[in-house]
């Protein structure tokens, strides 16, 4: 069975600064998509980047990158310059084959003036 | 954008009533899924459908069942509401190609009496 662990249940921040939130998973498998959702408070759960197991080069979306480590199937989520937008909690999600989705447990980041 | 959405954002039920949760996408997306998040345990899979009335189980589909009669609809069915029902669920869609990933509504927090 697949299963994705994020080991930090809070993390906090100070604006402007940079944070890394973790997340590990295990397969057997070697094709496979992983994501990271971020859920603002009281808010609809957005997609903020993935990632193509194929792909060697790391996934970035402006101040969001990865740092996708296969061979020890880890999956980090880099946030540069921290913005009190940026609090929420974040989700690490691992899809293998069809289109089921596996979440890690979550992340609550703070970002604090 | 695709948008989802949930008939309510809050609901508050009491023990054995019947309770209806409905979903709607405008994307013409082929799949469509139930989750329940819950502090600590992250999303976990309730049902998902990849087409009209197909349905299949997910992780934890005890005590809930689904319809769905059109595509851009998807239902999930307390039968019988128990208070450790009580829970926040997400509705979410996707493709059924590519790389997947889901788009979610806005969340429906039940609370069961």
């Amino acid at each position: 069975a697949q299963t994705v662990t994020q080991s930090q249940p809070e993390m906090s921040v100070q604006e402007a600064e940079t944070v890394t939130l973790s997340c590990t998973y295990d397969t057997s498998e070697s094709n496979y998509y992983l994501f990271w959702y971020k859920q603002p408070p009281s808010r609809q759960m957005i997609l903020v980047i993935r990632q193509e197991a194929y792909k060697q080069q790391n996934a970035t979306e402006n101040r969001f990158s990865v740092n996708f480590q296969k061979a020890a199937k880890s999956f980090s989520l880099k946030i540069s310059d921290s913005q009190l937008g940026d609090t929420a909690m974040y989700f690490c999600a691992f899809r293998v084959s069809g289109s089921r989705l596996t979440f890690g447990e979550g992340t609550q980041l703070t970002v604090n003036p | 954008d695709v948008k989802v959405t949930q008939s309510s954002r809050y609901l508050v039920k009491r023990t054995g009533e019947k309770v209806f949760l409905e979903c709607v996408q405008d994307m013409d997306h082929e799949n469509m899924f139930w989750y329940r998040q819950d502090p600590g345990l992250g999303l976990r899979l309730i049902y998902f459908s990849y087409d009209v009335k197909m349905k299949e189980k997910g992780d934890i589909p005890e005590g809930y069942s689904v319809s769905r009669e059109k595509k851009e609809r998807f239902s999930l069915i307390l039968e019988s509401a128990s208070t450790n029902q009580t829970s926040m669920y997400l509705c979410a869609s996707s493709l059924l190609a590519g790389a997947r990933e889901q788009y979610f509504g806005p969340g429906t927090r039940l609370t069961v009496t």
